[in-house]
């Protein structure tokens, strides 16, 4: 079937301009997560959904990141005024379920989307 | 000091050896370890996942959890070509799905 999936692939931005990136997870997934990818980092969690509660946003770097989740499936990540440091892949992830205690749910990954600000 | 500690690399073997890659954390609430492997330009797929202490294997790898060291490690035998990429471990604590991963080790199988 068909499985997680983002676009653009690839986005190329000048610096202090907004960009959106969106993701579609694997339908009938509960749970959506983003996470960044850069070289001096590794894989950062930035905020995941689940359901109707509100979200997890602890990992977000700064206010001017935001993400939502409309009817439950599609997710936007924005980056308003973007900044250099914002260049790096960003990943996105769905999973059956959210673990509780003494569960496991695989979280399923896109192929990402590549940011470079310029 | 990051979460989990991983080296990055690379590791180059060749073609039916064994590879053999680990990482350390600090948190001693981890209770979930994985490993996931990402070749270029894709997303990370998984593994394969330990729960707590002990070992697990799967075909030609293998996981082994040591929480009192807090050292896990993936064993693959008879490595492949096709085994080149970047691996990545990832961990949770019991409740919850937000996993904290290691830089990941990218790893050469050569012919």
């Amino acid at each position: 079937g068909a499985g997680v999936s983002q676009s653009p692939s690839n986005k190329v931005t000048e610096k202090g301009k907004d960009v959106e990136l969106r993701c579609d997870p694997i339908s009938g997934h509960t749970a959506l997560y983003w996470y960044r990818q850069s070289l001096g980092q590794g894989l950062e969690f930035l905020i995941y959904f689940q359901g109707n509660s509100a979200p997890d946003k602890s990992g977000l770097p700064s206010d001017r990141f935001s993400a939502e989740r409309t009817g439950g499936s599609v997710s936007t990540l924005t980056i308003q005024r973007t900044q250099q440091e914002d260049s790096a892949v960003y990943l996105c992830a769905s999973s059956l379920g959210y673990g509780g205690a003494g569960s496991f749910y695989e979280q399923y990954f896109g192929p990402g989307t590549r940011l470079t600000v310029t | 000091q990051k979460e989990v500690e991983q080296d990055p690399g690379p590791l180059s073997v060749p073609e039916g050896a064994i590879v053999s890659l680990n990482c350390t954390y600090s948190n001693s609430a981890f209770q979930y370890f994985m490993w996931y492997r990402q070749y270029s330009r894709k997303g990370p797929e998984l593994l394969m996942y330990t729960y707590s202490s002990g070992n697990k294997e799967d075909g030609r790898f293998t996981a082994q959890v040591d929480k009192s060291s807090k050292y896990i490690s993936l064993f693959i035998r008879d490595s492949q070509p096709s085994d080149s990429a970047t691996y990545l471990c990832a961990m949770r604590e019991a409740a919850g799905n937000k996993l904290t991963f290691g830089g990941g080790t990218r790893v050469l199988v050569k012919p």
